[in-house]
């Protein structure tokens, strides 16, 4: 059970969009639409953002959209904005009752 | 609404057994279909999922860390709890507990986690 593989960080300027990807495997992200996004200000808790691929939790702006596309799932954020900036962890159910993240991306907002 | 707090020594020697127990309020642990959880974050690193517990009692586990933890639910008392032993160094970390909506590991509730250090 490997950890899925992130970018170690991300840019954009305000009002562009930012896309972070998060790579498994058929076991993991290729074969279950259970693909969870997170998002982590320094000191903070995780808060979910997007869930089952694609989902938004309530109060989640619609600027944050997630897709998967094989053992790739991506974030995208558009229209940033400076309280954007923090960092994004993905993660994916695996099977077995059992679930991996990624090593996480700063996303910065330059 | 519903809300998680994080328990525990804050430091606990090498070789030891830490616990850590969480308090649910604002809902009820027996909830059906959620799960409850406990992650880690080492400093300045990622997340790493370590157990998940039903309130039935039902468990799973990362099999990486499967031989060191036991997880358990008082519903009694509306918290569940965990156990790491043989605690090393690398163990070091923000221990969070969260509700998993299902089996899946979608975790939607967060507590805002207690830093454990091993020490001696």
């Amino acid at each position: 059970q490997s950890a899925l593989t992130q970018p170690p960080s991300a840019s954009g300027s305000p009002g562009q969009s930012v896309t972070i990807s998060c790579t498994g495997t058929s076991s993991d992200v290729g074969g279950y639409n259970y693909v969870s996004w997170y998002q982590q200000h320094p000191g903070k808790a995780p808060k979910l953002m997007i869930y089952e691929v694609s989902k938004r939790p309530s109060g989640v702006p619609n600027r944050f959209s997630g897709s998967k596309s094989g053992n790739t799932a991506s974030l995208t954020v558009s229209g940033l904005q400076a309280e954007d900036e923090a960092d994004y962890y993905c993660s994916s159910y695996a099977g077995s009752n059992m679930g991996v993240f990624g090593g996480g991306t700063k996303l910065t907002v330059l | 609404q519903l809300q998680l707090q994080e328990s525990g020594p804050g430091l606990v020697k090498p070789s030891e057994t830490l616990s850590l127990t969480c308090t649910v309020s604002g809902g009820s642990i027996s909830s059906f279909n959620y799960y409850w959880g406990w992650i880690r974050q080492p400093p300045g690193k990622g997340l790493e999922w370590i157990a998940n517990i039903y309130y039935s009692g039902s468990t799973y586990y990362n099999p990486s860390l499967k031989s060191r933890v036991t997880i358990s639910v008082d519903t009694s008392k509306n918290q569940f709890s965990l156990r790491l032993s043989s605690v090393t160094a690398a163990d070091t970390a923000v221990y969070y507990c969260a509700r998993s909506l299902g089996v899946v590991l979608t975790f939607d509730y967060w507590g805002h986690g207690t830093l454990l250090t091993v020490s001696s």
